[in-house]
């Protein structure tokens, strides 16, 4: 099956820089690689997501790079501000599954 | 719109004890999942759904029940709970599987004595 690894787990940036997180996925049949943001004591929400038919999507100040060939994507947050500091997943699955594989998890804390 | 909503959203158990969770959601979706969350282990998928009346097997099945007798609502079940399962539990639906977004509710944390 899928298995997905995140990196770093915990990031911490001042405010107004920026933060990267990356995603690596093992299998080369995934299609869909969506980022998901979890707020203290809420349940994941989708911020941004992209298929294997873009290699970059933005909204605002978040981005997402897909590079297909190396199995790899990541997020990108700009400008960050203290209501960026969450936990963020990124996942991975293909058409016609039925789920999605997530990754570990990253801590981010914007500093003010 | 209440989209996924848990109950109950803190319960204390002691070893050996049962209890359900229950999930419902409004979105008339087709699949429901019920995640485990620990630190350091991102989301685990327990238990899952394809529509009413069915259920499958995730990755950590073991200990648990569920069942979706109707298609808003998947209960997880714990037959007799241990410390390992202690965790914060999640439940999400999608319209349809995991090449869409999948909405979750705001969790349930389950402390096992």
């Amino acid at each position: 099956g899928e298995n997905v690894e995140q990196h770093p787990s915990t990031l911490s940036v001042q405010e107004g820089d920026s933060a990267v997180i990356k995603c690596t996925y093992s299998d080369s049949a995934s299609n869909y690689f969506p980022w998901y943001k979890q707020e203290l004591g809420k349940g994941p929400q989708l911020i941004i997501d992209i298929r294997s038919n873009v290699g970059e999507k933005k909204d605002q100040r978040i981005a997402v790079t897909l590079n297909k060939t190396a199995k790899h994507f990541s997020l990108h947050i700009t400008e960050t501000q203290p209501e960026d500091s969450a936990v963020y997943f990124c996942a991975a699955s293909y058409s016609n599954d039925y789920k999605l594989s997530f990754g570990a998890g990253t801590t981010v804390t914007v500093r003010a | 719109n209440a989209g996924v909503t848990q109950t109950p959203k803190f319960r204390v158990l002691k070893t050996g004890q049962s209890m359900t969770l229950l999930c419902a959601q409004d979105m008339n979706h087709e699949y429901m999942y019920w995640y485990r969350q620990d630190p350091g282990m991102g989301l685990r998928l327990i238990h899952y759904s394809v529509g009413e009346g069915t259920t499958a097997k995730g990755e950590v099945p073991d200990g648990y029940n569920v069942s979706r007798l109707k298609k808003q609502n998947f209960l997880l079940g714990l037959e007799s709970a241990a410390p390992s399962q202690t965790s914060v539990y999640f439940c999400a639906s999608s319209q349809t599987g995991g090449n869409t977004e999948a909405f979750f509710g705001q969790g349930t944390r389950l402390t096992v004595v």
